[in-house]
């Protein structure tokens, strides 16, 4: 079955400093992979999605994500932060019912001014 | 643009009763989902459905009940609701098999005491 680790319930980084969100995959296919943002009292958006095209992926907000099949990572990235990025993200992976996600626990990303 | 709709937004029950959260989306998705979120574990999917008419269980099902009558409502039911079942509640929809993307409601926060 198809599952996603996340490292780290909390991350904080100060304001234009380096982000980085750990994911880690198990499955016995060849993965599609996702990030999700949720903000305060809001449901989840669509970050990014990796569906086995380029191992880089670009997605909203200034956001990237590498796939490594060797690491079996899928690490969601941003080189500056910004106040505005405080929210919880959750990694997820292709799997469940109807295709459904499988989503991690999710990280909480604070940001320090 | 509604996108997928939840009522209410907050509601408190009292052990044994029983209310229906309500899900509609105005996108014509096929594929509509229903999620529970607790603290520290991410999203845990409760039902699916690819279709009007057909549903099916996720992963963590009990004491919970569907219906899908037609594409745009995906309503559920908890029957005897117990203090397990306080969480927040998300209702999602795809446009594609394999889970492209999904669109969220924004959530119900129920609490059983």
């Amino acid at each position: 079955a198809q599952s996603v680790t996340q490292l780290g319930s909390h991350v904080s980084v100060s304001e234009g400093a380096l982000v980085l969100l750990r994911c880690n995959y198990s499955s016995s296919v060849p993965p599609y992979l996702f990030w999700y943002v949720q903000y305060p009292n809001q449901g989840l958006q669509l970050l990014l999605k990796y569906t086995s095209a380029a191992t880089l992926v670009k997605g909203i907000n200034g956001f990237e994500a590498e796939f490594k099949k060797s690491e079996t990572s899928f690490h969601l990235t941003k080189p500056s932060a910004h106040m505005s990025d405080a929210a919880e993200y959750f990694c997820a992976v292709k799997g469940g019912g109807a295709d459904g996600l499988t989503f991690g626990k999710g990280t909480h990303l604070i940001i320090q001014p | 643009n509604a996108g997928v709709t939840q009522t209410p937004k907050f509601r408190i029950l009292k052990i044994g009763q029983s209310m229906t959260l309500q899900c509609t989306q105005d996108m014509n998705h096929n594929y509509m989902y229903w999620y529970r979120q607790d603290p520290g574990m991410g999203l845990k999917l409760i039902y699916y459905s690819v279709g009007a008419g057909i549903t099916d269980k996720g992963e963590v099902p009990n004491g919970y009940n569907v219906s899908r009558s037609t594409t745009e409502d995906f309503p559920l039911r908890l029957e005897l609701a117990a203090p397990s079942q306080t969480s927040v509640y998300f209702c999602a929809s795809s446009y594609e098999q394999g889970a492209g993307k999904l669109f969220f409601g924004s959530g119900t926060q129920l609490s059983v005491l």
